[in-house]
């Protein structure tokens, strides 16, 4: 079983479309992140979410917007796509957020503004 | 501000040990990761640490000075599989869960 399911793994689409990434995990954990990568493979928090509750929410245009419906599912919706939207989006989950939480990345999802 | 350095890219040979160096500067600590990831896949926990000291694991052992604002990650008797990006990463003391990632060293592993 895949603990942090990420869809869909490819997403093309062009300038100024609305779209959303699906994340899910199963370990039971209660927060949960995304992660933008970027083309220099700079990895950079976005958002976390503990207990279906917003605890950091990093300077990210308000096109972004997460959803948590509930403490397993963490999702991404984007608005009007820029072209330097275009990355590798990471959704991650933790048991909580003590220190040495250790996070569990998602397989990905790249995005590709066009 | 917060910085964290790490080289861009490293070689090695099979059968050696490596040590990718990481220093920085943040506004708080909780704790310093290493995380590997190879090309098109997910980043994966190495290691953890949080007190002065070396950690051990297997083939792969990581070093904090937080005095120094300084760790490594030694990895030993290297594999091709080893081949990938290693990333550092300071959970800030301000958010617990806030990863601060360095940008990644790049290790080749040569035959």
């Amino acid at each position: 079983d895949t603990a942090v399911s990420q869809t869909p793994k490819y997403l093309v689409t062009q300038m100024g479309n609305d779209k959303s990434i699906k994340c899910e995990q199963n370990l039971g954990h209660d927060t949960m992140y995304w992660y933008k990568q970027d083309s220099k493979k700079f990895l950079k928090i976005m958002f976390s979410y503990n207990n279906k509750e917003l605890i950091i929410n990093e300077t990210v245009p308000n096109r972004f917007s997460p959803k948590s419906p509930d403490k397993a599912h963490l999702n991404l919706h984007i608005n009007s796509l820029e072209l330097g939207d275009s990355a590798v989006y990471f959704c991650a989950s933790s048991r909580g957020t003590m220190s040495a939480d250790t996070q569990y990345f998602g397989p990905g999802t790249r995005l590709t503004v066009l | 501000g917060q910085n964290i350095d790490q080289p861009t890219e490293m070689t090695a040979t099979e059968g050696a040990i490596v040590q990718i160096n990481c220093t920085y500067q943040t506004s708080g600590f909780n704790g310093l990761f290493w995380y590997q990831q190879h090309a098109g896949e997910a980043p994966t926990f190495l290691s953890y640490n949080v007190l002065d000291g070396l950690e051990e694991k297997g083939r792969f052992s990581s070093f904090l000075s937080r005095s120094k604002g300084y760790s490594y990650l030694l990895l030993k008797e290297l594999q091709m599989k080893d081949s990938a990006s290693y990333l550092c990463a300071v959970e800030n003391g301000g958010s617990q869960g806030n990863l601060i990632f360095g940008k990644g060293t790049k290790l080749s592993v040569k035959p």
